[in-house]
């Protein structure tokens, strides 16, 4: 079974300041990892996936996400966030050995608020 | 620019009535899902599809059915809604052969009173 894991509901940041978005994953293989964002009364839109290789993913918009296996992390991040930045944040995990057909599963979500 | 359109954005039906959402993708994507999506739970599965008149239950199937009958298009049915069905309802559409990645439509926002 494959599982997701964000711990905070809520993520407050100034604007101008790093964020940071936590995920955890659990899967008995290797995994596949995303990240998506999602506007208020929107669908999700893709931001990055971790396929294989660098343990740096860069996405959309000036993100980047930190693959970190021994912790079974995939942690969001922005150097520098921006009021736009504020929405609902998902990640998600497919293990490798399953066929895509049986979908990713998602965590809980993340409500990021940037304050001007 | 490629697509997942969900045909009504926002309903609002009463008690017993019965429900159809569709969701249609321009992709070519052989498997389709329909999502609900409520605060803090994050996204459930209710069915998905690989293939035509093909489909498999998820995660909360029950209340739901759904059809597929062009590559293209994915409906999903409330027989008879009920308030517990009020929620965000996501169409998604992917390739069985990639990473998993999905496409999402914009969102059926259902409100049953």
């Amino acid at each position: 079974a494959q599982s997701v894991a964000q711990p905070e509901d809520q993520v407050n940041v100034a604007e101008g300041n790093p964020l940071t978005v936590k995920c955890t994953y659990s899967v008995s293989g290797n995994p596949y990892l995303f990240w998506y964002v999602q506007y208020p009364n929107r669908g999700l839109q893709f931001l990055l996936k971790y396929i294989t290789g660098d343990n740096l993913v860069k996405g959309s918009y000036g993100f980047e996400a930190e693959f970190n296996k021994s912790q079974t992390s995939f942690h969001l991040k922005k150097p520098s966030a921006l009021v736009s930045d504020s929405a609902l944040y998902f990640c998600a995990v497919r293990d490798r050995g399953q066929g895509s057909a049986r979908q990713l599963t998602f965590g809980s979500g993340t409500q990021l608020t940037v304050l001007p | 620019d490629v697509k997942v359109t969900q045909s009504s954005r926002y309903l609002v039906k009463r008690t017993g009535e019965k429900v159809f959402l569709e969701c249609v993708q321009d992709m070519d994507h052989e498997n389709m899902f329909w999502y609900r999506q409520d605060p803090g739970l994050g996204l459930r599965l209710i069915y998905f599809s690989y293939d035509v008149k093909m489909k498999e239950k998820g995660d909360i199937p029950e209340g739901y059915s759904v059809s597929r009958e062009k590559k293209e298009r994915f409906s999903l049915i409330l027989e008879s809604a009920s308030t517990n069905q009020t929620s965000m309802y996501l169409c998604a559409s992917n390739k069985p052969d990639g990473t998993g990645e999905l496409f999402f439509g914009e969102g059926s926002r259902l409100t049953v009173l």
